[in-house]
């Protein structure tokens, strides 16, 4: 069956430094690609997908590009922020009736000024 | 848009009662999902229902919990007897179709005392 491979965790780095969360997918056929950030005490928020390979999905200086050589759909970001403080999760869907999400394990993410 | 609306926030009930959990799908989403957070386990698909008609139920823990969906408008979850391994952060989902990703409530965090 489709399942989702995360990094594991935590994860801590100072303010501005560079990011990568690595993650990579077992699935047949060519599902979407997404990743969702969860703050504290809240729930999950689509951060950015990707339909097809070879498509850059990006949002708030966060970007993941859909490696179908790899199966990979790792996350990057240049400059981390403290606000970027949050768990990770990555998942992959198809599309059509009866279709859902399946989603990594998570990673959190800590920044410090 | 509200967004998925969930009730209550916060639910605090004793061992041996039962809890009802709400959710409000966005209006014109077709599917919608029920998950279980947790520290040890993550987060966990209970059901999920496509046009109202429960699709996979295969990750409700026991016949305790129970959930329906008599419209496209809202859904309930049940937890009848409740015992303190419920306790947990109860996430409602919706979406178009599972390839455009999910929009998730806020939430209801459930303590079993």
């Amino acid at each position: 069956g489709d399942s989702v491979t995360q990094m594991e965790g935590p994860v801590t780095l100072s303010e501005e430094a560079f990011l990568t969360i690595n993650c990579t997918y077992t699935a047949t056929g060519y599902p979407s690609l997404f990743w969702y950030v969860q703050y504290p005490g809240e729930g999950l928020q689509l951060l950015l997908k990707a339909t097809k390979a070879d498509d850059k999905g990006s949002n708030k200086g966060f970007e993941a590009t859909y490696r179908k050589e790899t199966t990979s759909f790792h996350l990057e970001k240049g400059s981390v922020q403290v606000s970027d403080s949050a768990v990770y999760f990555c998942a992959l869907s198809r599309t059509g009736a009866n279709s859902k999400l399946t989603f990594g394990k998570g990673i959190t993410l800590s920044v410090r000024p | 848009d509200a967004g998925v609306i969930q009730s209550p926030r916060h639910e605090v009930t004793e061992m041996g009662q039962e809890v009802t959990l709400r959710c409000k799908p966005i209006s014109g989403h077709n599917s919608l999902f029920w998950y279980r957070q947790t520290m040890m386990r993550g987060l966990e698909l209970l059901i999920y229902f496509n046009n109202n008609v429960p699709i996979d139920d295969s990750g409700m823990p026991e016949d305790r919990f129970s959930a329906k969906m008599p419209n496209a408008s809202f859904s309930t979850l049940k937890i009848q007897p409740s015992e303190p391994r419920d306790s947990a952060v109860y996430f409602c989902a919706s979406s178009l179709e599972g390839g455009y990703g999910y929009t998730f409530g806020s939430g209801t965090r459930l303590t079993v005392v």
